[in-house]
C-alpha cells in the first residue's frame, strides 16, 4: 500500500512570498490532518479534514494559513505571506474513519524563510 | 490542560540496556496514548499505543506502562539497539483523532 505523499520535500523562501504545499493521503482514508513541526519540537495540529469538510482548524492561524481538501483525496496548505517563523516542517497524515484509527505521516515539507 | 510534558529531552544509552521515556498529561477526557518514532528526514511512525483501560502493553522489545491516577505513561525500549536511535514523541488524543504531542526525546544508542 502507497503511503502518504508530499511535495515538494524542500522549499526555500523570502519572507511575505506565498508558498503551497501538496498532500495525497492513503486511498480510502477519509481523515487528513496538516502538522506544523518546529525543529526540536513535537507535530502540532493545524487542520483536520473530514472528507472534503474541516473539523477542526482551531489552531491555523487564518490570517495567513489556508486548506482546502477539494473532492475529499487530495489537499494543499497556503502560506501567505510567510513570516521567518514559518519556517518548519510541515507533515500530512492520514487515518481511515473508526475507532482506534493510526494517523499515517507522510515524509513532510522542510520550509526554510529567509 | 491540552499539554503532554515528555522527558528526557535526550537520553543516551549503551547497546543492551533500557530506554525509558516519560510523559505526563492532565486532561482526563484523553482515551488513547501512542508513541512515535521518527527517524532524521522522515515523518513520525506509530511504535506502539495504549488504552487507559489497561496497565501494561507489550509489543517485542517496546513496553507502555500506563498510570491512570497519575496521569502518567511512559515506553520502555528493552535490549536498546542501535537502530532505535531516533526522535521518540508520545502523544495523546481524544476519540483517536486530534493528536497533541510531547517535545519528543532524541535518543541515541551507543554501540
Amino acid at each position: 500500500e502507497a503511503g502518504v505523499a508530499q511535495s515538494p520535500r524542500y522549499k526555500i523562501i523570502e519572507k511575505r512570498q506565498s508558498v503551497a504545499f501538496w498532500c495525497n493521503p492513503i486511498s480510502g482514508h477519509a481523515t487528513l490532518y496538516w502538522y506544523q513541526q518546529i525543529l526540536g519540537q513535537g507535530p502540532k495540529l493545524l487542520i483536520q479534514f473530514q472528507n472534503n469538510g474541516v473539523v477542526d482548524d482551531s489552531q491555523l492561524p487564518k490570517d495567513r494559513f489556508s486548506a482546502e481538501r477539494l473532492k475529499g483525496v487530495d489537499s494543499t496548505l497556503k502560506i501567505q505571506p510567510a513570516k521567518l517563523e514559518d519556517s518548519a516542517v510541515y507533515l500530512c497524515a492520514s487515518s481511515s474513519t473508526g475507532p482506534g484509527n493510526e494517523q499515517f505521516f507522510g515524509p513532510g515539507t522542510r520550509l526554510t524563510v529567509l | 490542560q491540552q499539554q503532554v510534558k515528555q522527558s528526557p529531552q535526550s537520553l543516551i544509552v549503551q547497546k543492551g540496556g533500557i530506554s525509558i521515556i516519560n510523559c505526563a498529561y492532565e486532561n482526563t477526557a484523553f482515551d488513547y496514548f501512542p508513541w512515535y518514532q521518527q527517524f532524521p528526514g522522515k515523518g513520525p511512525a506509530l511504535l506502539i499505543a495504549i488504552r487507559p483501560d489497561v496497565s501494561e502493553k507489550k509489543e517485542g522489545r517496546f513496553t507502555i506502562s500506563f498510570n491512570k491516577s497519575a496521569k502518567q505513561f511512559s515506553l520502555h525500549i528493552m535490549d536498546s539497539q542501535p537502530g532505535d536511535s531516533a526522535t521518540y514523541f508520545c502523544a495523546a488524543s481524544w476519540g483517536a483523532q486530534k493528536l497533541v504531542f510531547g517535545q519528543g526525546t532524541r535518543l541515541t544508542i551507543n554501540p
